[in-house]
């Protein structure tokens, strides 16, 4: 079956302007996850949804990030404002539940790169 | 501070077994041990996961020590294809502020 699939997988933007970021998870996985890797560096948590709620947003690392779920689908990630730190890679994860045991699935990522 | 150490970097030889450390020393009794790797320009993928006792599965071993304080994680017969990063996490949930990837080790497989 289909994978966990992000849209767009490169995204060029100047600094100051919004960008969205989309997430199409796997079909049937109620928890869906956002990270970040800056070049170099290792994943960082952003915010897990469960359903359409999203219990844990405590990874944004500021009030221009924020991210929705709608149908307990495919979830947006925006960032308002960009500055030049948001440029890095921009991982989507999916997972049935979000148990101790759920294997997360990732998908390609979108590259953002801010000028 | 980090709650896992690894090597930065490991060479394997192709067709031997890859056995990559991780220090945990500081685990709980109910967090769990979970691998993934993330293969150049891609997004990591999952690998195996463990408790206490040892694990197995198509990809990989698991062994956790008795004190659950160091784990290694063994590619059998290592490919090319498994040269990657290497991510060993310890967590309650698979999610979260704690579900932390660090540096990981960047496991090189030669010809």
């Amino acid at each position: 079956g289909a994978g966990v699939s992000q849209s767009p997988s490169n995204k060029v933007t100047e600094k100051g302007k919004d960008v969205e970021l989309r997430c199409d998870p796997i079909s049937g996985h109620t928890a869906l996850y956002w990270y970040r890797q800056s070049l170099g560096q290792g994943l960082e948590f952003l915010i897990y949804f469960q359903g359409n709620s999203a219990p844990d947003k405590s990874g944004l690392p500021s009030d221009r990030f924020s991210a929705e779920r709608t149908g307990g689908s495919v979830s947006t990630l925006t960032i308002q404002r960009t500055q030049q730190e948001d440029s890095a890679v921009y991982l989507c994860a999916s997972s049935p539940l979000a148990g101790i045991t759920d294997t997360q699935y990732f998908g390609p990522g979108t590259r953002l790169t801010v000028l | 501070d980090a709650k896992t150490t690894q090597p930065p970097s490991m060479d394997c030889a192709e067709g031997r077994a890859a056995n990559l450390p991780c220090n945990h020393s500081t685990i709980s009794g109910n967090e769990y041990v979970y691998w993934y790797r993330q293969i150049h320009s891609q997004g990591p993928q999952y690998i195996i996961h463990g408790l206490k006792n040892n694990e197995t599965n198509e990809m990989a071993s698991l062994i956790i020590t008795e004190d659950r304080k160091s784990s290694t994680l063994i590619l059998p017969h290592a490919t090319l294809r498994d040269t990657a990063v290497y991510y060993c996490i310890v967590s309650l949930d698979n999610y979260g502020q704690n579900f932390v990837f660090g540096p990981g080790t960047r496991l090189s497989v030669l010809p």
